[in-house]
């Protein structure tokens, strides 16, 4: 296993189109974060969630932002109607137990034009 | 306002110069971690720290947490040009275990 997968690395959308973005945990892992990073800043918490369910979204945005992690295959961050404001690297993170054992992937950068 | 405030922000110095960064803050952490970011890369965690006065050395860097858990230094001696990077810490409230809160960062440049 060659760690936490995310594609696409890079994603360009014009504005109002949608992005999906893809992340592939650890083998092992059942516990799945996405953060969104925003230019000479840090990391920021969107979402936490384990196998078909969605733990804490509290960091996500309530209104054209989407998250899951079906039973099978990798979780999937949604964004809706992309505007310019949501460029950005978001980077998913897994580990095997809840808060323990962070590996982040190499992040997926969307670039809204 | 950052809940966790990392300085300096940026830091140029001449390889084989020690150097040492901040993470502090006014909220007590459970555990805080440290990473290190490269252009184009995820954060790879170097460190969690977890008891208040804990040291912990990674070859040339020595972490440490305060007392109080409010705050943690990274010390690096002898730097090398491979050290070079984004140090970001993360600090872990006890009532959310799984939610990491990151500094906004230091960005270090060692030019040999």
């Amino acid at each position: 296993n060659a760690g936490v997968m995310q594609n696409p690395r890079h994603l360009v959308r014009r504005r109002g189109q949608e992005a999906r973005l893809r992340c592939s945990p650890m083998k092992g892992h059942s516990h799945v974060y996405w953060y969104r990073q925003l230019p000479e800043e840090g990391l920021k918490f969107m979402v936490y969630l384990q196998k078909e369910n969605i733990i804490d979204e509290s960091g996500m945005p309530k209104e054209r932002f989407s998250a899951e992690f079906p039973k099978e295959g990798p979780s999937i961050l949604r964004i809706q109607q992309v505007v310019r404001g949501d460029s950005a690297a978001y980077f998913c993170a897994s580990s095997p137990r809840q808060g323990e054992g962070y590996t982040f992937g190499s992040g997926t950068r969307l670039t809204v034009v | 306002t950052q809940l966790l405030e990392q300085s300096p922000q940026f830091l140029s110095i001449q390889e084989g110069e020690n150097l040492t960064v901040y993470c502090n803050s006014s909220s007590v952490f459970s555990s805080l971690q440290w990473y290190r970011q490269e252009p184009g890369e995820g954060p790879v965690l170097l460190v969690t720290v977890v008891t208040g006065g804990e040291v912990k050395k990674l070859k040339r860097l020595t972490f440490q947490f305060g007392d109080a858990r409010k705050d943690s230094s990274l010390h690096i001696t002898a730097a090398q040009p491979g050290d070079t990077g984004l140090y970001l810490c993360a600090g872990v409230l006890g009532d959310s275990s799984y939610k990491l809160i990151f500094g906004s960062g230091t960005r270090l440049l060692v030019r040999p």
